[in-house]
């Protein structure tokens, strides 16, 4: 099956910091690619969608300030959490669609950040 | 919009035994997706099963199965001769069509966490 990767798995920063966060699609072209937030023993919250080329369509709720997301390739995305807070400590999930057509996203295995 | 119900936040059951576990969604669209996903501790997101709504034949994958009742809304799904390895959260989910003409996202149920008991 299509494989996606996300880097780094873990990681740890001080408050007001700025993390990125990598989502790749490794053996397909994804043409769409959506961010998820994840709280501990809850369900996967949709945060955004990035097609690649455009500008990234963000859910209600949602600082598109705050979460930076860029799509620049068909393989890559990025999620930057700028001036990061505690608040913002959470699991981080990416997924990657082939195509508008397609009903199937692959998952990356998500990231865990931790804002001190 | 679509919103999509799991109704028991855990279930149990012993190994070898088999478990239903429940899913309701509410949708607009008549053509839709619908899926369970497992997310074991590792947190990867696997998918378990798919099933197409024009679709009338129950999916099946190995010791998965589904019971689709599209006139109720419901999409239950059944685990057969459990093993110690099925222990995770499930997460039912659903999808928009293809005429939507935008990403089609998923919608998430809240999720069930299965134990399997040895």
């Amino acid at each position: 099956g299509a494989v996606v990767s996300q880097h780094p798995s873990r990681v740890i920063c001080k408050s007001g910091t700025s993390v990125k966060i990598e989502c790749r699609s490794l053996d397909f072209q994804a043409t769409t690619m959506f961010w998820y937030r994840q709280f501990p023993k809850q369900s996967l919250m949709l945060m955004a969608t990035s097609n690649e080329g455009s500008k990234a369509t963000y859910e209600q709720g949602v600082e598109k300030d705050k979460f930076l997301i860029n799509h620049a390739s068909l393989t890559l995305s990025t999620l930057t959490v700028t001036s990061a807070h505690p608040e913002d400590s959470s699991f981080y999930i990416c997924s990657a669609s082939p195509g508008l057509a397609s009903d199937t996203q692959y998952f990356g295995p998500g990231t865990r950040l931790t804002v001190l | 919009a679509q919103t999509v119900t799991q109704s028991q936040p855990e279930m149990s059951v012993q190994e070898a035994e088999t478990v239903t576990l429940s899913c309701t969604y509410d949708t607009s669209e008549s053509d839709y997706y619908l899926f369970w996903y497992k997310q074991p501790p590792s947190r990867q997101m696997i998918l378990v099963i798919r099933q197409e709504a024009y679709k009338q034949q129950n999916a099946t994958e190995n010791r998965f199965s589904v019971n689709f009742q599209k006139a109720a809304k419901s999409f239950s799904l059944k685990i057969s001769d459990s093993q110690l390895g099925d222990a995770a959260m499930y997460f039912c989910a659903s999808m928009g069509p293809i005429s939507s003409g935008s990403a089609r996202q998923l919608t998430f149920g809240s999720g069930t966490q299965l134990t399997v008991l040895p």
